[in-house]
């Protein structure tokens, strides 16, 4: 398998579950990405893993926590969402070394 | 503060014919610019892209263009086809972001055949 993979493709969650998206690259990239999008808006960064570490973190709220286990694995927990939480989900890869990223197929999140 | 502006939101082209797609930008920090596409449940895939020292880069139906005076890009495809429409995002970057993206919202591209 190539590319970045995302799973699930879909999910509903109501506002008290806890669920985990899940995102894994098989490009040999040493940087991960969690973008959010929301419709008819600019794609907004999340996180930023570069070698497993967390370089930025832009003032998300702690109902979304990530977790990087190694350079290839990607995880975004969600818990106590609210509705305007639901959006679309991107994971993204790169070499970290120019702005050329590879994006996952995404995450459509639904809260209700 | 929008600093990456895709002013519309959608177009339409006659298949065959050029479509441009314009962005804007607030920051003249930015030294690097960038265009993804979008099909429907698929992620962006990076597209083509310009440094702030030239003005011109051409990859085969699709060329760049950057004007720093109007802090104006555009994207041109010539001749436009089907599998062309999709959402087209346009993207920015300056040295010290640590090759950080700022998007714009997007323009929706529609090949009319």
């Amino acid at each position: 398998e190539t590319g970045v993979t995302q799973t699930p493709r879909h999910l509903v969650m109501g506002m008290t579950n806890k669920k985990s998206l899940k995102c894994e690259q098989h490009l040999g990239h040493n940087a991960m990405y969690w973008y959010k999008q929301s419709a008819k808006k600019p794609l907004e960064l999340m996180f930023v893993y570069n070698f497993k570490e967390q370089t930025e973190n832009n003032s998300v709220p702690s109902r979304f926590s990530p977790e990087c286990p190694n350079s290839s694995h990607l995880f975004l927990h969600l818990h106590t969402l609210q509705p305007e939480d639901s959006a679309l989900y991107l994971c993204a890869s790169g070499t970290g070394r120019d702005e050329k990223l590879f994006f996952g197929s995404g995450t459509q999140l639904s809260v209700l | 503060d929008q600093q990456v502006k895709q002013n519309s939101p959608s177009l339409s082209v006659q298949e065959g014919r050029i479509s441009i797609l314009n962005c804007d930008y607030t920051n003249s920090m930015f030294d690097y610019f960038l265009w993804y596409k979008k099909y429907p449940a698929e992620g962006p895939t990076f597209l083509i892209s310009i440094s702030s020292i030239k003005d011109k880069n051409e990859d085969g139906r699709f060329t760049v263009f950057l004007n720093k005076s109007a802090k104006h890009l555009s994207l041109h495809i010539v001749p436009s086809q089907p599998g062309d429409s999709a959402v087209y995002f346009c993207a920015a970057s300056f040295m010290d972001s640590n090759y950080q993206l700022i998007w714009g919202a997007g323009t929706k591209l529609i090949i009319k055949p």
